[in-house]
């Protein structure tokens, strides 16, 4: 069924270090992914989507993989800087494609 | 600017009372969702409407209802059916098929 789900909750990391945030979906059929930011207090940004006809994209520090294989994609972010400090979701189109479901989301904290 | 905004930002209910959130875009897009946020659960879908006029429940539409007469607005009622009411809501709007969401900055809601 549709269900997009994270792997963490939560993910801490000095400033400078490399972030990873994991992302695991069920449905096979899925073929569009997005990654989404929110801040403390504010609603989500976009920020990166991947097709599945594609393994790898990159953004401004941000590249996201997708493993149609184990059904898992990740959001890297390079150099991990305090402004990176949030909530990270990844969604996907339910079934009709008319409506984002999303997971649960991953807390990212950046300490300096 | 061009936004979406949501009012109140903290909204305060007493139980069996209904209310009513406010939504209003004025980036001309076709489609506006609602979303209930909760500590730990991700974004869960209430309702959606991508058009004027026409309006689909999403996972937890129990309890709310919405309308959509204008194209730039979206509110949502939580009735006194909503059991569990107090969470963080968040609106947003998007092209049709259009899964780039621009989101409000969301309306706390606390049952007292």
């Amino acid at each position: 069924g549709e269900s997009v789900g994270l792997h963490l909750p939560t993910l801490s990391v000095q400033e400078g270090d490399n972030s990873i945030i994991n992302c695991a979906y069920s449905n096979s059929a899925s073929d569009y992914f997005i990654w989404y930011k929110q801040e403390s207090g504010k609603g989500p940004q976009f920020i990166i989507d991947i097709r599945s006809n594609m393994d790898k994209r990159q953004g401004q520090r941000v590249t996201v993989l997708l493993n149609k294989t184990v059904k898992h994609l990740s959001l890297q972010i390079a150099a991990t800087q305090p402004g990176d400090s949030a909530v990270y979701f990844c969604a996907e189109p339910n079934q009709a494609g008319t409506a984002l479901i999303f997971g649960k989301g991953t807390t990212l904290s950046v300490s300096s | 600017d061009g936004g979406i905004t949501q009012s109140p930002k903290y909204l305060f209910r007493k139980e069996g009372q209904n209310v009513t959130l406010s939504c209003e875009q004025n980036l001309n897009h076709d489609a506006m969702y609602w979303y209930r946020q909760d500590p730990g659960q991700g974004l869960r879908l209430i309702y959606y409407s991508q058009i004027v006029n026409d309006f689909q429940k999403g996972d937890i539409a129990e309890g709310y209802s919405v309308s959509r007469e204008k194209k730039e607005s979206f509110p949502l009622t939580v009735t006194s059916a909503q059991k569990n009411p107090t969470a963080f809501y968040l609106c947003a709007s998007g092209g049709r098929f259009n899964y780039g969401y621009t989101f409000g900055s969301g309306t706390r809601l606390t049952v007292v």
